[in-house]
């Protein structure tokens, strides 16, 4: 099972880039990348995910790497309200009858700074 | 927008009482589960379901039970409440195939007194 490293915290000055990055050395060739948020006491909230190539959405980018062993999810204009924890999640647990789950580690935790 | 409701967002309970926690998804997901959230432990797996009326054990399931008699609506059941199952709870819901999404709702944070 892939397992994925990450900064357990970063600083973001408000309106710059907060660029998060993420290792996953083992991820296999059908695991699929997934980045999710969780703001303080709230369900943690889907932000983007993909497989090999780069992916862009209304709220983040984000970047594999060739080599797919590393990704970065990309706040292009970091806000006050993007401080939260976010996961990196690369482990996709089987669970029969066509179910899976994601595992979820211990995140990075980002501070958005005035 | 995908969106996943838990009926409840704060509740106490009494030590022995019986617990109800509501989900409903509106995607027609076909997969629903149910987790709980504990500093330092993560997002832990309670149950799941693939189908109505459907129902599989997670990695934590003694203590809970869950019902799904329709497509829309998960139940977790705490049968005889205790301290130790203090906690956030969160319903999650997907599609059944992998690398479709798995989206959660707002959690609802049980004390139990």
């Amino acid at each position: 099972d892939a397992k994925t490293t990450q900064p357990p915290s970063m600083d973001c000055a408000e309106g710059r880039a907060a660029n998060l990055p993420c290792n996953h050395s083992t991820i296999s060739g059908n695991e699929y990348v997934y980045w999710y948020r969780q703001i303080h006491s709230q369900g943690p909230q889907y932000i983007i995910h993909g497989l090999k190539n780069n992916e862009t959405n209304e709220m983040a980018s984000l970047i594999i790497t060739e080599d797919r062993k590393s990704s970065t999810l990309i706040l292009p204009h970091a806000t006050l309200r993007d401080t939260a924890v976010y996961y990196c999640i690369v482990r996709v647990a089987n669970l029969g009858a066509g179910s899976y789950q994601l595992t979820f580690g211990k995140g990075t935790k980002l501070s958005v700074i005035p | 927008d995908v969106k996943v409701t838990q009926s409840s967002r704060y509740l106490v309970k009494r030590t022995g009482e019986k617990v109800f926690l509501e989900c409903v998804q509106d995607m027609d997901h076909e997969n629903m589960f149910w987790y709980r959230q504990d500093p330092g432990l993560g997002l832990r797996l309670i149950y799941f379901s693939y189908d109505v009326k459907m129902k599989e054990k997670g990695d934590i399931p003694e203590g809970y039970s869950v019902s799904r008699e329709k497509k829309e609506r998960f139940s977790l059941i705490l049968e005889s409440a205790s301290t130790n199952q203090t906690s956030m709870y969160l319903c999650a819901s997907s599609f059944l195939i992998s690398g479709n999404t798995i989206y959660f709702g707002e959690g609802s944070w049980l004390t139990v007194v």
